[in-house]
């Protein structure tokens, strides 16, 4: 079967930095992505890991552990505007399958 | 990446009637997909749209419940027949996202049945 799981709630102070973990059990695995979804809008892409390692894009870095099923979204310096829910997803052929995301608060 | 649009972003449907979703892509895509998210959750598949074949279902959806259509490259339709309370979601539609394998969602349509 297909696994994806996540803490469900976070919260954080604005100008820390979060982690948020993903774990994954997949028939078939090409990709592991990450999105933002803000209250009341569609999910918006954050990153992708195909290869083991940490990819790093701004204040976002993504890493991924293939061996250990491991993924992890690392936002520093946060702002108030990152409160938002953050989904793990992972690619299964042409499928993609959702986690149960996690939502993120950011307190001033 | 693709500009997606759907219509309506929003209806509140009385039960047992049937709503039809659209979706237009800016560009032309082979897969479109239909996902499900139910209130505090996260995004079910329902079902994968090739252009000239029949969708794709997940389990737990079918056909007679979520009929699609993909008359063509850039449009789907997808339609919640005989709604019930449970129905109440936002249906977003998607294409693939450059290459990768990951998603370019439109801006979703929130259903609400009565």
């Amino acid at each position: 079967g297909q696994n994806i799981d996540q803490p469900t709630e976070m919260t954080a102070t604005e100008g820390a930095i979060v982690q948020i973990n993903c774990t994954y059990q997949t028939s078939g695995f090409n990709g592991l992505f990450w999105y933002q979804q803000h209250a009341g809008e569609a999910p918006t892409f954050l990153s992708y890991n195909v290869l083991d390692g940490l990819e790093e894009k701004g204040r976002f870095s993504s890493f991924l552990s293939r061996s250990k099923g491991y993924s992890y979204l690392l936002l520093k310096e946060l702002q108030m505007k990152d409160s938002a829910s953050y989904l793990c997803a992972v690619g299964n052929t042409d499928k993609l399958i959702f986690g149960t995301g996690t939502r993120l608060q950011v307190f001033p | 990446s693709a500009v997606i649009s759907q219509k309506p972003s929003r209806d509140i449907c009385q039960r047992g009637t049937s709503l039809t979703i659209q979706c237009q892509v800016d560009s032309q895509v082979t897969m479109m997909f239909w996902y499900r998210q139910q209130p505090g959750q996260s995004l079910t598949l329902i079902a994968t749209a090739n252009q000239g074949s029949e969708a794709t279902y997940e389990s737990g959806f079918v056909i007679d419940k979520f009929p699609i259509s993909r008359p063509n490259l850039t449009f789907s339709t997808l339609t919640v027949s005989n709604m019930s309370p449970e129905d109440s979601s936002i249906y977003l539609c998607s294409v693939e996202l450059g290459g990768l394998g990951g998603r370019n969602f439109g801006p979703g349509t929130r259903l609400t049945v009565t």
